[in-house]
């Protein structure tokens, strides 16, 4: 069973560019979060999605958006970015049945430098 | 963002040595989830608690989810070389579809030759 796949695998920008980072859940799997890990804040939440629509939302500001197809692929842009956005983004897809989540499973992520 | 807090930051141990760490929480999680990050890669589940006081075993790894429902233990014993990485705890406040992982700050494994 394929895993959780995010690409690219290592992203480049410059500051004041926007990037779209992707993500393909486990077969089956209809949630999928992101997170953002740098090494002064850890890992922290930025969004999930559930069945195209956006269900939670971690505090970030407006630049950091996503959105999820029908087959549960997910994307998050961010733009006009900031050097404070270099980080590893994280992609993590969940088997959801009814109310419950069954455990997440995390990507290898998209590692982002802004220069 | 909120961070839970994770102890030790690092540990440097040989290999053989048993490892303790623990993560504390100022509000009460339901669920406690233990992770493993190998450099490069993306954070992988080791253990998974969902009762308090609930103790699991996965192997070489023991974690135990606090009765107060504010803190967790992971015990590792017999360390190996691959055992080496950042280990993560992360707690969930309820099993609910959209809820979020808070995670831990990390503890650090070495191993020293």
């Amino acid at each position: 069973k394929a895993g959780v796949t995010q690409t690219p695998r290592y992203l480049i920008k410059t500051r004041g560019q926007q990037v779209t980072l992707s993500c393909s859940p486990i077969s089956g799997h209809r949630s999928v979060s992101w997170y953002q890990q740098t090494p002064g804040q850890g890992l922290q939440f930025l969004f999930e999605y559930f069945s195209e629509t956006q269900r939670n939302k971690g505090n970030f500001p407006g630049r950091f958006s996503g959105r999820q197809f029908s087959n549960s692929r997910s994307e998050m842009n961010v733009s006009t970015l900031e050097l404070g956005d270099s980080a590893l983004y994280l992609c993590a897809s969940s088997l959801v049945s009814g109310a419950t989540n069954y455990g997440y499973t995390f990507g290898s992520g998209t590692r982002l430098t802004v220069v | 963002g909120q961070q839970l807090n994770q102890s030790p930051q690092s540990m440097f141990i040989q290999e053989g040595e048993d490892v303790s760490m623990n993560c504390t929480s100022s509000s009460i999680f339901n669920t406690w989830l233990w992770y493993k990050q190998d450099p490069g890669e993306g954070p992988v589940l080791l253990i998974a608690l969902y009762k308090a006081g609930e103790l699991t075993s996965n192997g070489r790894l023991t974690a135990q989810f606090g009765i107060t429902r504010k803190d967790s233990f992971l015990n590792i014993s017999a360390s190996i070389p691959s055992d080496v990485g950042i280990y993560f705890c992360a707690g969930r406040r309820s099993n609910f579809g959209n809820e979020k992982l808070t995670f831990g700050t990390g503890t650090r494994l070495t191993i020293i030759p």
